[in-house]
C-alpha cells in the first residue's frame, strides 16, 4: 500500500525548535516530489513548499521562505519540516503530500498537529 | 504568483441536488487544476486532476470542466457523504501550487 505516515502531535513553547516527519512507503520515495501544506485552525489549505528526495531539490512558497526548512533523508524514505524558533502563529495542522509526476497530489499523510503555547 | 479564487465560500444543498463550485485563476493554468475533498479531522482527498480527469475510485457523480482561467467542479446528485469542504489547487506554476480558499458544502 502506498502511504505517507506522519509523526505525532507536538506541543511546544514559543522559541523552541521542532522537526516533524513524513515517511513514505509502498513506492519509490526518491522518484516523487513531497509537498508540505499548512492548515491553521478553522482555515483553508496553504502551500508551503516541496522537495524532491532524489536530489533534495527544494522550493519554497515566498510566504514560508526563511520561516521553515524542508529536508529529506532518502535512506529512510522520510521528509521533514522544521522550525528553529516556533511562534504561537505556527499552531496548525501540517500535511505532507506526494506529487504524482507533473500532476496533482495523490497521497496525503494523516497530518501532524503542532500547538505552540506558553 | 497565481491566485485562485473559489466560489461560493459556502453552499447549502439537499441530498439529490446538483451543485457546482467555481475556481478562477488569475492567469491561464492550462488545465493544471485539481479538486480535493476534505472532511473534518481528515486529510484532503484527491477527486479530480487535469481539470476533468476523475481519480481512481472516485464516484462518477463528480465531474470537472473548464479551461484557461475558469474551472468548475460539479456533483450531479449529492449524497450524504459528499457534505465536506472542497478545494481547488493549481499545479501549473512551480513552486507555488496555490489553493483556492475552499467551499464548505453543508446540508440544507
Amino acid at each position: 500500500e502506498v502511504q505517507l505516515v506522519q509523526s505525532g502531535a507536538e506541543v511546544k513553547k514559543p522559541g523552541e525548535s521542532l522537526k516533524i516527519s513524513c515517511k513514505g512507503s509502498g513506492y519509490s520515495f526518491t522518484s516523487y516530489w513531497i509537498g508540505w501544506v499548512r492548515q491553521m485552525p478553522g482555515k483553508g489549505l496553504e502551500w508551503m513548499g516541496i522537495i524532491y528526495p532524489g536530489d533534495s531539490d527544494t522550493r519554497y512558497s515566498p510566504s514560508f521562505q526563511g520561516q521553515v526548512t524542508i529536508s529529506a533523508d532518502k535512506s529512510i524514505s522520510t521528509a521533514y519540516l522544521q522550525w528553529s524558533s516556533l511562534k504561537a502563529s505556527d499552531t496548525a495542522m501540517y500535511y505532507c503530500a506526494r506529487r504524482r509526476s507533473n500532476d496533482a497530489f495523490d497521497i496525503w499523510g494523516q497530518g501532524t498537529m503542532v500547538t505552540v503555547s506558553s | 504568483d497565481i491566485q485562485m479564487t473559489q466560489s461560493p465560500s459556502s453552499l447549502s444543498a439537499s441530498v439529490g441536488d446538483r451543485v457546482t463550485i467555481t475556481c478562477r485563476a488569475s492567469q491561464g493554468i492550462s488545465n493544471s487544476l485539481a479538486w480535493y475533498q476534505q472532511k473534518p479531522g481528515k486529510a484532503p482527498k484527491l477527486l479530480l486532476y487535469a481539470a476533468s480527469r476523475l481519480e481512481s475510485g472516485v464516484p462518477s457523480r463528480f465531474s470537472g470542466s473548464g479551461s484557461g482561467t475558469d474551472y468548475t467542479l460539479t456533483i450531479s446528485s449529492l449524497q450524504p457523504e459528499d457534505f465536506a469542504t472542497y478545494y481547488c489547487q493549481q499545479y501549473y506554476s512551480t513552486p507555488m501550487y496555490t489553493f483556492g480558499q475552499g467551499t464548505k458544502l453543508e446540508i440544507k
